[in-house]
C-alpha cells in the first residue's frame, strides 16, 4: 500500500497560491492521486484526481512529477474560505476501497 | 437528489448499550464506505461495500458490523458500544467506476457525519 506523507500544517495569505506536495515514494502503476478537502464538522469533499503529468479544474491544479513519487496541489488565489484541512490519498483504480488511507492530512490557514 | 443521508446527527450511548447509524444514497452508486474520525485525525476505514449483498472489512473493524440489502442503504451497527467508539462517523459511496469528460474518476461522496459519545 502506498504511503503517504503531507506537512502537518500551512500558512498563506488571500490572494496567494499555495501549494501543497505529497510524497508517495511507494506508488504503485495502477494507483491514481486524489485530494479531499475537509471543513470543520463536514465530511470530505473531492477536489482532484490524477495519473501523471497534470490536471486542472476549476477550483485547483494537479502536478505529478514523471516519477510520479510526489504530486503538488495549487491552490490559485486563496482565500480565508480555503481554510481547511487537505488530504493526498493514493490508491488503485477502480474503486480503492480498503486501500485508501486518508492520512492526517495538512491544515491550510489562510489569513488578511 | 439528496446525496447521501447520515442518522442521527448526534447520538449518546452509554458503554455495553448497541444502536444502528444510517446511511442512505439516492445516486445509485454501487461503492459505499463507513469511516471514523477522532479529533486531530484523519478518516479510517471501518466497512465497505461494493454492491448489494457484499461488504468487507476496512481498517479498523472491530465492535462493528454492516449489512447491504439494498443499493440504497448502508447502515453501521455498533453491537456493544464503548467509549474508544467515541468518534465522529462518515458514511461515503462512489459512482460506478468509469470515465467522465475522458479522465477517469473515482470520487467519494461523504454525507454530513454523525457524532457519537459513548459514556
Amino acid at each position: 500500500l502506498a504511503k503517504t506523507t503531507q506537512p502537518i500544517s500551512m500558512d498563506s495569505y488571500e490572494g496567494q497560491e499555495v501549494n501543497i506536495t505529497c510524497s508517495h515514494n511507494n506508488i504503485a502503476t495502477n494507483d491514481y492521486i486524489t485530494w479531499y478537502q475537509q471543513f470543520p464538522s463536514q465530511g470530505p469533499r473531492f477536489i482532484i484526481q490524477g495519473y501523471k503529468t497534470k490536471v486542472t479544474n476549476e477550483v485547483a491544479s494537479l502536478f505529478i512529477p514523471a516519477d510520479r513519487k510526489s504530486s503538488t496541489l495549487s491552490l490559485p488565489r486563496v482565500s480565508l474560505s480555503d481554510t481547511a484541512v487537505y488530504y493526498c490519498l493514493v490508491g488503485p483504480f477502480p474503486g480503492g476501497g480498503n486501500k485508501l488511507t486518508f492520512g492526517t492530512g495538512t491544515q491550510l490557514k489562510v489569513e488578511l | 437528489n439528496a446525496g447521501v443521508t447520515q442518522t442521527p446527527k448526534f447520538q449518546v450511548l452509554k458503554t455495553g448499550q448497541s444502536m444502528t447509524l444510517q446511511c442512505a444514497q439516492d445516486m445509485n452508486h454501487e461503492y459505499m464506505s463507513w469511516y471514523r474520525q477522532d479529533p486531530g485525525m484523519g478518516l479510517r476505514l471501518i466497512h465497505y461495500s461494493v454492491g448489494a449483498g457484499i461488504t468487507d472489512q476496512g481498517e479498523v473493524p472491530n465492535g462493528y458490523n454492516v449489512s447491504r440489502s439494498t443499493t440504497e442503504d448502508f447502515p453501521l451497527r455498533l453491537l456493544s458500544a464503548a467509549p474508544s467508539q467515541t468518534s465522529v462517523y462518515f458514511c461515503a459511496s462512489s459512482p460506478p467506476s468509469g470515465t467522465s469528460g475522458g479522465a477517469f474518476t473515482d470520487t467519494q461522496y461523504f454525507g454530513p457525519g454523525t457524532r457519537l459519545t459513548v459514556l
